[in-house]
């Protein structure tokens, strides 16, 4: 069975700050994972994943990840928060080998930004 | 491309009537999926197609819900009888699996308010 989990409901961070959003995973196999972001009032966009390759991802608007096998984690990252970077975020797993079964996603971290 | 269109934006209904939601994909895309979300349970798939068939609909909640998907560019959530407690935001998303890396891209979501 696929899981993820995201172990804060809330973060909060003073802008000009670094940040960090938590996600661990379970698969049986290799995971692919993603980690998508909700402005309020709109549906979710993709920030970026890791399929294969370097374990350090990086994606839209300075947001990194780094993919971590022996941890099993897929942690959000930014150098340096913004007051628009508030917004909830979602991560989400697939095993490789699963086929075309859907992605789990985590019950999100609303991450709040402190100007 | 518009991206996955969602319609109504916002629906608010007496309870017992029945509702209909909508959602068109993007072009090419093969697979379709329901969420649902609120505070309470967060992201909740309901059900999926690939290549406009039904999938797993272990999800939905009750008989109350159906959904149906005629055609790869049309697809459809119905409640009847709605209740307040289907009060939520229904999101729709798309993808083109088979390369299991990819991605969904959402709507914007239907905020369903049952009174």
């Amino acid at each position: 069975a696929q899981s993820v989990a995201q172990p804060e409901d809330q973060v909060n961070v003073a802008e000009g700050n670094p940040l960090t959003v938590k996600c661990t995973y379970s698969v049986s196999g290799n995971p692919y994972l993603f980690w998508y972001v909700q402005y309020p009032n709109r549906g979710l966009q993709f920030l970026l994943k890791y399929i294969t390759g370097d374990n350090l991802v990086k994606g839209s608007y300075g947001f990194e990840a780094e993919f971590n096998k022996s941890q099993t984690s897929f942690h959000l990252k930014k150098p340096s928060a913004l007051v628009s970077d508030s917004a909830l975020y979602f991560c989400a797993v697939r095993d490789s080998g699963s086929g075309n079964t859907p992605l789990v996603f985590g019950k999100g971290t609303r991450l709040s930004v402190i100007a | 491309d518009a991206g996955v269109i969602q319609s109504p934006r916002h629906e608010v209904t007496e309870m017992g009537q029945e509702v209909t939601l909508r959602c068109k994909p993007i072009s090419g895309h093969n697979s379709l999926f329901w969420y649902r979300q609120t505070m309470m349970r967060g992201l909740e798939l309901l059900i999926y197609f690939n290549n406009n068939v039904p999938i797993d609909d272990s999800g939905m909640p009750e008989d109350r819900f159906s959904a149906k998907m005629p055609n790869a560019s049309f697809s459809t959530l119905k409640i009847q009888p709605s209740e307040p407690r289907d009060s939520a935001v229904y999101f729709c998303a798309s993808s083109l699996e088979g390369l299991g890396g990819l991605g969904y891209t959402f709507g914007s979501g239907t905020r369903l308010t049952v009174v």
